[in-house]
């Protein structure tokens, strides 16, 4: 199986701030990297496929990079609905493993 | 637009079974793969299991292959969970969602089923 490392675990930051989350997968997994916000007691929202592409409805302060075996989520400017934890995932192969998330909290 | 409805959850001993449902509305069903995801309390987020739309292709985690079964009904837009000899470890929510490919994102979710396992 792959295995997907993310860092941190967790960080605090302020509204506006700029905020970056990797994802690094045990072996190449070319561009098949997805991100997912979760809110508590919510499911998980696709927030980028394919490593940089912006699914429909996502604000644009969210972009993704990266590819074959380290990705990167950037907040431009963090606003207060961006406080959430964040989860990576290949899709390279099955099973599609998840990163064990990132907890984005208020400072 | 689209919607997945999961049903089916519920509290069974260890070594039980449950089997979990997912209507699926909005988008054309059997064109799509469609997975399993849970997630135990407080924990991550684990893939379970795919299925594709023509219910061909099927794959598993090591952690519930031999004992959890993936299927579908396009006719009744639905996808089922069949979970058989289940341990406490597989107490979590379980969340039906929609793959945009065999190599894609799940891209809509499910607000989830919790499954709790215990005596």
């Amino acid at each position: 199986d792959i295995q997907m490392t993310q860092s941190p675990p967790s960080l605090s930051a302020s509204v506006g701030d700029r905020v970056t989350i990797t994802c690094r997968a045990s072996q190449s997994i070319s561009s098949y990297l997805n991100w997912y916000q979760q809110k508590a007691g919510k499911a998980p929202k696709l927030l980028i496929y394919s490593a940089s592409s912006l699914q429909s409805g996502v604000p644009s302060t969210f972009s993704g990079s990266g590819s074959g075996t380290d990705f990167t989520l950037t907040i431009s400017s963090l606003q207060p609905e961006d406080f959430a934890t964040y989860y990576c995932q290949q899709s390279y192969s099955t099973p599609k493993t998840f990163g064990q998330g990132t907890k984005v909290e208020i400072k | 637009q689209v919607q997945l409805v999961e049903s089916g959850g519920g509290l069974v001993k260890p070594g039980g079974s449950l089997r979990l449902s997912c209507a699926a509305s909005g988008f054309s069903f059997s064109d799509y793969y469609m997975s399993w995801i849970r997630q135990a309390p407080g924990k991550g987020l684990e893939w379970v299991s795919h299925i594709s739309g023509s219910g061909t292709t099927i794959h598993y985690a090591d952690s519930v292959k031999g004992l959890f079964t993936i299927s579908r009904d396009n006719a009744k837009n639905s996808l089922y969970l069949q979970m058989n000899s289940l341990r406490a470890e597989d107490t979590a929510v379980y969340y039906c969602a929609r793959e945009r490919s065999s190599r894609g994102a799940p891209d809509y979710w499910g607000q989830g089923t919790l499954v709790t396992v215990s005596s």
